[in-house]
């Protein structure tokens, strides 16, 4: 039973326009969530994260929305660039000695020129 | 300053070969973890370890072996290598109260 949902396999966005990939969870437990990045033959990396204190956090072009109540979180990136193209990860965590994440599936995301 | 370091980065085996998958981080990390990916389906944790001389099973332990003699070395063997466990699999390492660091991935093919 997968925790951690991410429903769309892709999404494909024009340059300039606002991507928005969407992740659910069904453990109330995690209280903090984070999204990675993962271009082909690399690992994954750290982009933006929030707490489950916080509704919304924002890095440059990158902000992270937290609905608990209905046990979902998205991505915005605004503008989407082309570089922004990878594939992206939505992950949780529950308090605990270790902080395992566990993960989504993952969105391939693809910015048009 | 090479962050975590995963060797080798590409292996095939035959079913039933062993072999062992180095991950090594130089950032004094406290945690350490093992990871696979398959398509479809995300990361799949599967040992960790939250210091020197200890490890833990995660979600997908089975036909997985790991050690951690060293803080800087984490380490994952396979005992009997079958088709199920081609697969990608990463190491990532963090101190606490931030976040994960990812090594760049092993892909194994067991053929």
């Amino acid at each position: 039973d997968q925790q951690v949902k991410q429903n769309s396999p892709s999404l494909s966005v024009q340059e300039g326009r606002i991507s928005i990939l969407n992740c659910d969870y069904t453990n109330s437990m995690f209280d903090y969530f984070l999204w990675y990045k993962k271009y082909p033959a690399e690992g994954p990396t750290f982009l933006i994260s929030i707490s489950s204190i916080k509704d919304k956090n924002e890095d440059g072009r990158f902000t992270v929305f937290l609905n608990k109540s209905a046990k979902h979180l998205s991505l915005h990136i605004v503008p989407s660039q082309p570089g922004d193209s990878a594939v992206y990860f939505c992950a949780a965590s529950a308090s605990g000695s270790a902080r395992q994440l566990t993960f989504g599936s993952g969105t391939q995301l693809t910015v048009l020129p | 300053n090479a962050g975590v370091t995963q060797t080798p980065k590409f292996r095939v085996l035959k079913t039933g070969q062993s072999m062992t998958l180095l991950c090594a981080q130089d950032m004094n990390h406290e945690y350490m973890y093992w990871y696979r990916q398959d398509p479809g389906m995300g990361l799949r944790l599967i040992h960790y370890s939250v210091g020197e001389g200890t490890t833990a099973k995660g979600e997908v332990p089975d036909g997985y072996n790991v050690s951690r003699l060293k803080k800087q070395n984490f380490l994952l063997g396979l005992e009997s290598a079958a088709p199920s466990q081609t697969s990608v699999y990463f190491c990532a390492s963090r101190v606490q109260g931030y976040g994960y660091t990812f090594g760049s991935g092993t892909r194994l093919t067991v053929v």
